[in-house]
């Protein structure tokens, strides 16, 4: 199947600095992107739709100030956690579907980021 | 809304034993149903999918029916092995186009041989 990798696998940063988390596809193409956070012994919650070539489309209740997401080519996405509180901390993970957003997803490998 | 429940875990099994995870679903027209799996330290893994009612997908022994009258998908396998440890999420992808997911909040599955 297709492989979508996440980069850094987990990350420390102080409280106020702001990461950035990478998710690309490797072997294909990928004109959307999804971003999901997943909480200890919880489900995937979809953050945003990450769109290439426009903005990205973020669900109800997520701050596109505080998550910012951007679609850098056909095989990059990356979302920048700003000003990143404690409660920021979180599992990350990315997916992508090849040939277009109604087709299978692949998931990333997931980012665990922790928030001193 | 669209959403997903899931039986909570963890699900402790002996190896060999019969497995089920219930799933049940709220949607609007006629979504699509998944089982992903997630092993220890990777990524989701599609399990199995069914996109119509009256569907069974099935993958590596598992099985899952996609029962519209009950709006339910439930997961079975018959025999279990210690490989199958792992976290199993329920999701849906509703009719339109968006392509999101729905996930159910997961179940952790524990074989012991």
């Amino acid at each position: 199947g297709a492989v979508v990798s996440q980069h850094p696998s987990w990350v420390i940063c102080k409280s106020g600095t702001s990461v950035k988390i990478e998710c690309r596809s490797l072997d294909f193409q990928a004109t959307t992107m999804f971003w999901y956070r997943q909480f200890p012994k919880q489900s995937l919650m979809l953050m945003a739709t990450s769109n290439e070539g426009s903005k990205a489309t973020y669900e109800q209740g997520v701050e596109k100030d505080k998550f910012l997401i951007n679609h850098a080519s056909l095989t990059l996405s990356t979302l920048t956690v700003t000003s990143a509180h404690p409660e920021d901390s979180s599992f990350y993970i990315c997916s992508a579907p090849p040939g277009g957003r109604g087709n299978e997803q692949f998931f990333g490998p997931g980012t665990r980021l922790t928030v001193l | 809304g669209n959403s997903v429940t899931q039986m909570e875990g963890p699900v402790t099994l002996s190896e060999e034993a019969f497995l089920t995870i219930n799933c049940t679903y709220t949607a609007t027209g006629y979504p699509s149903l998944f089982w992903y799996v997630q092993y220890p330290g990777e990524g989701l893994q599609l399990l199995l999918k069914a996109t119509k009612a009256d569907d069974k997908g099935s993958n590596k022994g598992f099985e899952a029916t996609y029962r519209k009258e009950t709006t339910s998908f439930h997961l079975e396998k018959g025999s279990v092995q210690v490989s199958d440890s792992a976290v199993y999420f329920c999701a849906l992808k509703g009719s339109s186009n968006t392509g999101k997911l729905i996930f159910g909040q997961g179940t952790t599955l524990q074989v012991k041989p």
